[in-house]
C-alpha cells in the first residue's frame, strides 16, 4: 500500500523554527517528485514546495520563499521541510503529496499523507 | 501567477441531485487540470487528473470536462459520500495553484 506519514508538528513562537518529514512506504520513493501542500485552519489548499526525484530541481511558493527549504534523503525513503523564521500565517496543516506525471497529460498529486498541523503562537 | 477560481463557493443540494462546480484560470492551462475532494479532518483525494480522466476506484458517477479556461466537475447523481469540499488544480505552471473550493452540503 502507497502510504505517506507526516510528522514533526507542533506549537512554536513565531520566529522559531521547525522541521516536518514524510515518511513514504510502499513504492519506490527516489522515481517521485514530490510537493508540500498547506491548509490554514478553515481555508483552502496553498501548494508550498516542490522538489524534483534526484532533489536537484526545487520550487517554492512566493509566501515562503527564504524561509522554507525543501530536501529529501532517498536512502531513508524520506521528504521535509525545514520551517524557518516561522510567522502566524504559517499556521496550518502540512501535507506531503506523491506527484504523478504523464507525458501530455500534466501533474498530479496522489496520495497525500494525513497531514502535521504546525501552530505558530506565542 | 495563474489564478484558479471556483463557482459557486458553497452549494446545497439533495441526494439523487445533478451538481456542476465550475473552474476557472486566469490564463489557458490546457487540460492541466486536477479535482480533487476533501471531507472534514481528511486529506484531500484525487478525482480527475488532465481535466478529465477519472482516478481509479472512483465511481463513475464524478465526470470532468473543459480545456483552455475553462473547467467543469459534474456529479451525476449525488451520493450522501459526496458531501464533502471540491479543489481544482492547475498543473500548467510549476506553482500547481489550487481553487478556494466549492463546500457541498445537505440541502
Amino acid at each position: 500500500e502507497v502510504q505517506l506519514v507526516e510528522s514533526g508538528g507542533g506549537l512554536v513562537q513565531p520566529g522559531g523554527s521547525l522541521r516536518l518529514s514524510c515518511a513514504a512506504s510502499g513504492f519506490t520513493f527516489s522515481s517521485y517528485e514530490m510537493n508540500w501542500v498547506r491548509q490554514a485552519p478553515g481555508k483552502g489548499l496553498e501548494w508550498v514546495s516542490y522538489i524534483s526525484s534526484s532533489g536537484s530541481t526545487i520550487y517554492y511558493a512566493d509566501s515562503v520563499k527564504g524561509r522554507f527549504t525543501i530536501s529529501r534523503d532517498n536512502a531513508k525513503n524520506s521528504l521535509y521541510l525545514q520551517m524557518n523564521s516561522l510567522r502566524a500565517e504559517d499556521t496550518a496543516v502540512y501535507y506531503c503529496a506523491r506527484m504523478v506525471a504523464a507525458a501530455g497529460e500534466g501533474v498530479w498529486f496522489d496520495p497525500w499523507g494525513q497531514g502535521t498541523l504546525v501552530t505558530v503562537s506565542s | 501567477d495563474i489564478q484558479m477560481t471556483q463557482s459557486p463557493s458553497s452549494l446545497s443540494a439533495s441526494v439523487g441531485d445533478r451538481v456542476t462546480i465550475t473552474c476557472r484560470a486566469s490564463q489557458s492551462i490546457s487540460s492541466y487540470l486536477n479535482w480533487y475532494q476533501q471531507k472534514p479532518g481528511k486529506a484531500p483525494k484525487l478525482l480527475i487528473y488532465a481535466a478529465s480522466s477519472l482516478q481509479s476506484g472512483v465511481p463513475s458517477r464524478f465526470s470532468g470536462s473543459g480545456s483552455g479556461t475553462d473547467f467543469t466537475l459534474t456529479i451525476s447523481s449525488l451520493q450522501p459520500e459526496d458531501f464533502a469540499t471540491y479543489y481544482c488544480q492547475q498543473s500548467y505552471s510549476t506553482l500547481y495553484s489550487f481553487g478556494q473550493g466549492t463546500k457541498l452540503e445537505i440541502k
